[in-house]
């Protein structure tokens, strides 16, 4: 089983500022790596796809790079609404796992 | 509109079994690899089962082997997870969810539903 290892665990920053989040894997997955975003209450949505594609409707201040092991989830600048849980997850064999989850917060 | 809308959760003793219904809509669903994905109160996600869409290909999280059981109806548009011998660690919100943007047999997940929430407890 792959492990994923996200950090920092909580993030503080303020709106306008640039996010920079990590997950590491435990063995190389390729290029196989998403991110989502979760809000309380609501269900994670899709924000990247194999390291570095856009899902449909996200907005260009969110992006990500890597491959291999190392991998970023990068925010531009940060919107309001982007205070949120953030999950990175592997698809490159079974089972499929999550990272633990990177909260960033308002400071 | 494209929408995943779960259903079938509820308050359960250990031991005893659920069923899960998933409906899809405004996609064409016998396209897609739906999965199960949980998420225990406070905690993150966790990856529970997924099914090709012709049901050719099923795979389970080591945690729920032997015990669930994923399925769909292309016919009716509807996943389903049959949840039997529950226990505590099975408490959660299960989402379904869709593979989109294949290019392979794992997907990453584009469309969640809203979740349903399943508690084990005597």
């Amino acid at each position: 089983e792959i492990v994923l290892t996200q950090s920092p665990a909580t993030l503080s920053l303020s709106p306008g500022e640039r996010a920079t989040l990590s997950c590491r894997a435990s063995q190389s997955v390729s290029s196989y790596l998403a991110w989502y975003q979760q809000k309380p209450g609501q269900a994670p949505r899709l924000l990247i796809y194999d390291a570095s594609n856009r899902a449909t409707g996200i907005p260009t201040r969110f992006s990500g790079s890597g491959s291999g092991t190392d991998f970023t989830l990068t925010i531009s600048s940060l919107e309001p609404e982007d205070f949120a849980v953030y999950y990175c997850q592997h698809r490159s064999n079974w089972p499929i796992t999550f990272g633990q989850g990177t909260r960033l917060e308002i400071k | 509109e494209v929408q995943l809308v779960e259903s079938g959760g509820g308050l359960v003793k250990p031991g005893g079994s659920l069923r899960l219904s998933c409906a899809a809509s405004g996609f064409t669903f016998s396209n897609y690899i739906m999965s199960w994905v949980r998420q225990a109160p406070g905690k993150g996600l966790e990856w529970v089962s997924s099914t090709s869409s012709s049901s050719s290909y099923i795979y389970y999280a080591d945690s729920v082997k032997g015990r669930f059981t994923i399925s769909r109806d292309n016919a009716k548009n509807s996943l389903y997870l049959q949840m039997n011998s529950l226990r505590a660690e099975d408490t959660a919100v299960y989402y379904c969810a869709r593979g989109g943007y294949c290019t392979g047999t794992i997907c990453p997940m584009d469309v969640w539903g809203q979740g349903t929430t399943v508690t084990v407890s005597s």
